[in-house]
């Protein structure tokens, strides 16, 4: 365990459904991110909490709602997907608003029927 | 945005021998780079990281080098284990950005 915890693991959504995705840290970090892994594509920053603000919205799709209540939770809010959204989803997170220290988490495998 | 590359896709690598894998990256105000690995079904864990006032850093079996010159970074690994097998990926950032830049990963076979 990195001390990075998402949940599910895996997840199948149809188009029409709404699920959530939950990450929680356990390193005392301040920031959290939201990733998207595709196959055969570099990881793209989604996200960015940094103390419990966020700091950065990707021009990601209001489909993915993000939500951070605390520094040690994030959530990802899905609703009406698309099946290009199947992909894998990892959580991140840093002790301070930089790029040291980055730790990730095990992701959510999504897929969207 | 700026492109962190990998110069090859996939690296079959005979049990024992030494790996390398390269990455080149276009941002010249990077300063900060790590390297990760990531096997199936778990996130990207963190190798080793060098700042861009070193040109080599090492670990555990593993050594980055970072030429700067020409904006390329490499990892090798010593005496490659099948538990080496995984996909690398190589990141890059300003010091005081929360940004990384990935690369789109460099799969690694390790043949016994």
């Amino acid at each position: 365990e990195t001390g990075v915890t998402q949940t599910p693991r895996h997840l199948v959504m149809g188009m029409t459904n709404k699920k959530s995705l939950k990450c929680e840290q356990h390193l005392g970090h301040n920031a959290m991110y939201w990733y998207k892994q595709s196959a055969k594509k570099p990881l793209e920053l989604m996200f960015v909490y940094n103390f419990k603000e966020q700091t950065e919205n990707n021009s990601v799709p209001s489909r993915f709602s993000p939500e951070c209540p605390n520094s040690s939770h994030l959530f990802l809010h899905l609703h009406t997907l698309q099946p290009e959204d199947s992909a894998l989803y990892l959580c991140a997170s840093s002790p301070k608003g930089n790029s040291y220290g980055y730790t990730f988490g095990s992701g959510t495998r999504l897929t969207v029927v | 945005g700026e492109n962190v590359g990998l110069h090859l896709p996939t690296l079959s690598v005979q049990e024992g021998d030494n790996s390398i894998i390269n990455c080149a990256y276009s941002n010249s105000a990077s300063d900060y780079f790590i390297w990760y690995k990531q096997e199936s079904g778990k996130g990207p864990q963190f190798i080793i990281d060098i700042r861009s006032n070193m040109d080599k850093r090492q670990g555990q079996r593993v050594t980055v080098l970072l030429n700067k010159t020409v904006k390329h970074l490499s990892l090798q690994i010593a005496a490659t284990q099948p538990g080496d097998s995984a996909v690398y990926f190589c990141a890059e950032s300003s010091s005081n950005d929360y940004k990384l830049s990935f690369g789109a990963g460099t799969t690694v076979t390790v043949r016994a």
